[in-house]
């Protein structure tokens, strides 16, 4: 059965600092890949998508991912952390664009402190 | 533009009560639409799915149940409320390539 992994269920660091969130995924066949992020008491916000074109991908709120199909992965990053990027991330996969069936990673919490 | 309403925004309700659980869109036709829950600790589990109207397809066998009335309308149900029924849940509905979520429904079964 496919699979999505984040590495991590919390991930603490400072203001300013480099967020690097992990996730891989278990295909063979390159599949759609999002990011959503989740603040306290709501629901999911979708950050970026991969969807086979630019392997780079960039988002709102300065974050980005790049697809990297010889690893399998698909991890998120932002150069310089805000206070207000605290929130939990969820890695999510399809493998099609029209009935879209999710399968999301288990989230990881950021946390960020001054 | 579209949006997504779901209510209630928290529920708490005792054991072997019933559940019901609405979820509207509105500024599309024909969306597909979805029920996860979220547990604690947990990622978002898909509970059911629908691509148009009675029409449900359920991934998890549950305590639950989901309807398709109208269009744009979509409701989770329960005769009978267990405890490991408690979570937060999410509707969505999706276009082509992307996948849009509800505000969610805090349940709290006591």
């Amino acid at each position: 059965a496919q699979s999505v992994t984040q590495l991590g269920s919390h991930v603490s660091v400072s203001e300013g600092a480099l967020v690097l969130l992990r996730c891989n995924y278990s295909s063979s066949v390159p599949p759609y890949l999002f990011w959503y992020v989740q603040y306290p008491n709501q629901g999911l916000q979708l950050l970026l998508k991969y969807t086979s074109a630019a392997t780079l991908v960039k988002g709102i709120n300065g974050f980005e991912a790049e697809f990297k199909k010889s690893e399998t992965s698909f991890h998120l990053t932002k150069p310089s952390a805000h206070m207000s990027d605290a929130a939990e991330y969820f890695c999510a996969v399809s493998w099609n664009t029209g009935f879209q069936k999710l399968v999301f990673g288990t989230g990881t919490r950021l946390l960020v402190s001054p | 533009s579209q949006t997504i309403h779901q209510w209630p925004a928290t529920l708490v309700q005792p054991v072997g009560s019933p559940l019901s659980l609405e979820c509207t869109v509105e500024g599309t036709s024909n969306p597909n639409l979805y029920w996860y829950r979220q547990a604690a600790g947990r990622g978002l589990q898909l509970l059911f799915y629908s691509v148009g109207i009675g029409q449900i397809s359920s991934e998890v066998p549950q305590n639950l149940s989901a309807s398709r009335p109208q269009d744009r309308q979509f409701i989770l149900s329960s005769k009978k409320l267990l405890l490991s029924d408690s979570g937060f849940y999410l509707c969505a509905w999706s276009l082509p390539g992307e996948q849009y979520f509800g505000p969610g429904t805090r349940l709290t079964v006591t």
